[in-house]
């Protein structure tokens, strides 16, 4: 079974611009979560999308957003990029389909996208 | 809300002695918590979780954790450090069984070393 996949792997970017990154779930995974990493601020929760809705959205600016499709793989964009946006972007999938007790699975994450703001 | 901390950002063993990572956490409902490591240019692969339970948890290549509730803790151990043990820990807490069980909070992350 393949693992999450996250494209591009790597990204150049100058201030002021956007960029949209791609995040494929494992096959039959309908949840997709996004998280941001930088040494300053560690591992941060951006937003979960299922079934194509957001459901949870962490505390981040309007410039990030986030959209899933139909067959679960999903994007996030960020627009007017600043150089603190500089981060590894990861991606993660789960088949869990609600939040309950009994029903927690494991997040499988990707190997994320390295983004660089110039 | 939850929160974790993670005690000492860097940990170095010798290979084959005991590792322990420290974390505490703070939660308002039940908590999920986790251990996760990443290795360069990689991604976060689960080593273990608690859910509910048997509060001492076995995970991946010999890792266990395990929960204590008066001490709001879950640091984890392993009898043996092995050089392929090097790379960063992070503890991480959802909130139980709400809606937002799959919005982790991570700790700042421990980087352990295994020296020879």
């Amino acid at each position: 079974k393949a693992g999450v996949t996250q494209t591009p792997r790597y990204l150049i970017k100058t201030r002021g611009q956007q960029v949209t990154l791609s995040c494929s779930p494992i096959s039959g995974h309908r949840s997709v979560s996004w998280y941001q990493q930088t040494p300053g601020q560690g591992l941060q929760f951006l937003f979960e999308y299922f079934s194509e809705t957001q459901r949870n959205k962490g505390n981040f600016p309007g410039r990030f957003s986030g959209r899933q499709f139909s067959n679960s793989r999903s994007e996030m964009n960020v627009s007017t990029l600043e150089l603190g946006d500089s981060a590894l972007y990861l991606c993660a999938s789960t088949s869990s389909a609600s939040g309950g007790l009994s029903s927690y699975n494991e997040q499988f994450f990707g190997p994320g996208t390295r983004l660089t703001v110039l | 809300a939850q929160s974790v901390t993670q005690l000492g950002s860097h940990v170095s063993v010798s290979e084959g002695a005991l590792v322990l990572l420290r974390c505490n956490y703070s939660s308002s409902v039940p908590p999920y918590l986790f251990w996760y490591v990443q290795y360069p240019n990689q991604g976060l692969q689960l080593l273990l979780k608690y859910t509910t339970g048997a509060t001492l948890v076995k995970g991946i290549n010999g890792f266990e954790a395990e929960f204590k509730k008066s001490e709001t803790s879950f640091h984890l151990t392993k009898p043996s450090a092995h050089m392929s043990d090097a790379a960063e820990y992070f503890c991480a807490v959802s909130a139980g069984s709400s809606g937002s069980a799959r919005q982790l909070t991570f700790g700042s992350g421990t980087q352990l070393t295994v020296l020879p």
